[in-house]
């Protein structure tokens, strides 16, 4: 069962062209995190948000953790090719329980 | 910060054979490991979850028997994928989650091509 619906799964723009990534879910989560991942290589931890209405930046990169900590978004600003690549929303229950992942970003920025 | 040593980075084996995977956890102790796999274009699918000194618990789907693991230590855990079949070929993951105050550390991936 995927509990993490995460949206667009595949996305092309032009570089210097803004983007949203969603992910939703009907369970409340105690975090969550964005990972990026580059193919035949391990995710690699973007960002953790753990508090409702939590909003962090990392560059271009704005994530926020909705009020109910149901939802995230990951933003980013003028994207530029160097950002293509897969991006990973999962969420955390309490305790040591598996990541819960969404299906994927596949982000293609074009020069 | 943690950092998890995974080995191979990628193997290619005939079908049949049996292929041991190692993840290992370098400064800190791994409590909990929990093993993905990853499909072309596809997003990481859960395998199994094991704890240090017991039983792995797996998926719904997921053959015990032929996706043997053992986490006999608090810094290494090792995934087996018995008389492998092009099928079981995909990119395997593992994350480890240790103590308070550790997150999850993902290593960086075998990839697995049975021919």
């Amino acid at each position: 069962t995927q509990l993490l619906e995460q949206s667009p799964q595949f996305l092309s723009i032009q570089e210097g062209e803004n983007l949203t990534v969603y992910c939703n879910s009907s369970s409340v989560f105690s975090s969550l995190q964005w990972y990026r991942q580059e193919p035949g290589e391990g995710p690699v931890l973007l960002v953790t948000v753990v508090t409702g209405g939590e909003v962090k930046k990392l560059k271009r990169l704005t994530f926020q953790f909705g009020d109910a900590r149901k939802d995230s978004s990951l933003h980013i600003t003028a994207a530029q090719p160097g950002d293509t690549g897969l991006y990973l929303c999962a969420g955390a229950h309490s305790g040591n329980t598996p990541l819960v992942f969404g299906k994927g970003t596949r982000l293609s920025v074009i020069a | 910060g943690a950092v998890v040593s995974q080995h191979p980075s990628w193997v290619i084996c005939k079908s049949g054979t049996s292929v041991k995977i190692e993840c290992r956890s370098l400064d800190f102790q791994a409590t909990t490991m929990f093993w993905y796999r990853q499909f072309p274009k596809q997003s990481l699918m859960l395998m199994a979850t094991s704890n240090e000194g017991s039983k792995a618990t797996y998926e719904q789907g997921v053959e015990k028997d032929k996706f043997l693991i053992n986490h006999a230590s608090l810094t290494l855990s090792t995934l087996t994928v018995t008389s492998a079949h092009p099928e079981d070929s995909s990119f395997y993951i593992c994350s480890a989650r240790g103590e308070r105050g550790y997150g999850y550390t993902f290593g960086s991936g075998t990839r697995l091509t049975v021919v």
